[in-house]
């Protein structure tokens, strides 16, 4: 079975600075995929990022980028230039690539609570 | 393009009863996974449906069950609610279940009296 930590309950961060988001996650698989999802009060799940475990280059999508560590199993969230629209719950989540009967099943951390401070 | 719509977005239920929670996909996307968050926590996969079939299924009991309808659109219904039930109960769409991302809707907020 395929676990997500993320031990930041809550972080804070003044606008246009950056912050930086830890997950680490325990697994016995090979091919996996690594999500961002960040979950504001409106409560729709919006998909920030996404790393193939495959790949070893860090995904970027503008202001945010992934430090992918492998062999740590580690996947923190870095984002840059924050803006008060960033303040949401940010969620690490996990999918193997592959059958069985969990599949499709992403794993989810516990989440982190961002506040962007103007 | 249409994203994914849940209905409806808040419920009131007492223990013991039924409830039918349901989801339209993205257009175009042809798998639906559901997903039962507590408050403060991270969602739990319930199940996943693909063409009508359940495929994927997380550790809930089998009075959560679900449906998948030829347009792709699905329902989950739980029996015999009980109080830990209250939840937001989030469906999450994609083109198949490999690598694609899942598109989460807006969730349905249930409340178990």
């Amino acid at each position: 079975a395929q676990t997500v930590t993320q031990s930041q309950p809550e972080m804070s961060v003044q606008e246009a600075e950056t912050v930086t988001l830890s997950c680490t996650y325990d697994t016995s698989e090979n091919n996996y995929y690594l999500f961002w999802y960040k979950q504001p009060p409106s409560r729709q799940m919006i998909l920030v990022i996404r790393q193939e475990a495959y790949k070893q280059q860090n995904a970027t999508e503008n202001r945010f980028s992934v430090n992918f560590q492998k062999a740590a199993k580690s996947f923190s969230l870095k984002i840059s230039d924050s803006q008060l629209g960033d303040t949401a719950m940010y969620f690490c989540a996990f999918k193997a690539n592959a059958g069985g009967t969990s599949y499709g099943k992403l794993t989810f951390g516990q989440g982190t609570i961002l506040t962007v401070h103007p | 393009e249409t994203g994914v719509t849940q209905s409806p977005t808040h419920l009131i239920k007492t223990r013991g009863q039924q409830v039918t929670l349901r989801c339209s996909s993205q257009s175009g996307h042809n798998t639906v996974s559901w997903y039962q968050q507590a408050l403060g926590q991270g969602p739990q996969f319930i199940f996943q449906y693909y063409r009508e079939e359940e495929n994927g299924r997380g550790n809930f009991p089998p009075r959560f069950s679900g449906l998948q309808f030829p347009n792709y659109s699905s329902e989950l219904n739980v029996n015999a609610l009980e109080l830990d039930d209250s939840a937001l109960y989030l469906c999450a769409s994609s083109l198949g279940g490999g690598n694609q991302p899942q598109h989460f809707g807006d969730g349905t907020r249930l409340s178990i009296l």
